[in-house]
């Protein structure tokens, strides 16, 4: 009875390679997001999707590029990985304007 | 521009006392406020709001304060518990329908 999920919990994988990770919600809010969190723990957005359409699309490499199949999948895609990208990618979801749930993360290394 | 800052990165309260957490924000107009709590390998995790409308709400053993005219926020945990140990993030939403969070405040309940 997950509310928001992500898949996979760890990835590791090499400079220049391309991965992706899903997310799916099963709360049936309107609007999912990507966010990334440092080493430091800041975490900042980077994307905000309400009912499939992109609402939200901060200063973000084009190498990341998000999907949203459904409202109850955000999907994100990264190409060309970079070291830079080693972080934790949560994703959330909530009711526009409302408190947002977040999803477990996904701890990607880059070597 | 908008930023959200907490003014200690750290804070040790014994176990029963109470704990204040403060948050600072920049820009008067913000409407929408909330905690978290992210505990190690976790998502950060919804713990109470506040709308702007509002001085004061309180959840079970957390409170939340909204001083606008200083625009300061604080969460008070009452009789903490080793339990309530984490990093606590304010987030404020400045009306462009994206959160804004804070650097984060590590609470370390002492047994």
């Amino acid at each position: 009875d997950t509310a928001v999920s992500q898949t996979p919990k760890y990835l590791v994988t090499q400079m220049g390679n391309d991965k992706s990770i899903k997310c799916e919600q099963n709360l049936g809010h309107d609007t999912m997001y990507w966010y990334k969190q440092d080493s430091k723990k800041f975490l900042k957005i980077m994307f905000s999707y309400n009912n499939k359409e992109l609402i939200i699309n901060e200063t973000v490499p084009n190498r990341f590029s998000p999907k949203s199949p459904d409202k109850a999948h955000l999907n994100l895609h990264i190409n060309s990985l970079e070291l830079g990208d080693s972080a934790v990618y949560f994703c959330a979801s909530s009711h526009r304007g409302y408190e947002q749930y977040f999803g477990p993360g996904t701890r990607l290394t880059v070597t | 521009g908008e930023s959200v800052g907490l003014h200690l990165p750290t804070l040790s309260v014994q176990e029963g006392d109470n704990s204040i957490i403060n948050c600072a924000y920049s820009n008067s107009a913000s409407d929408y406020f909330i905690w978290y709590k992210q505990e190690s390998g976790k998502g950060p995790q919804f713990i109470i709001d506040i709308r702007s409308n509002m001085d004061k709400r309180q959840g079970q053993r957390v409170t939340v304060l909204l001083n606008k005219t200083v625009k300061h926020l604080s969460l008070q945990i009452a009789a903490t518990q080793p339990g309530d140990s984490a990093v606590y993030f304010c987030a404020v939403d400045f009306g462009n329908e994206k959160l804004t969070f804070g650097t984060g405040t590590r609470l370390t309940i002492i047994p």
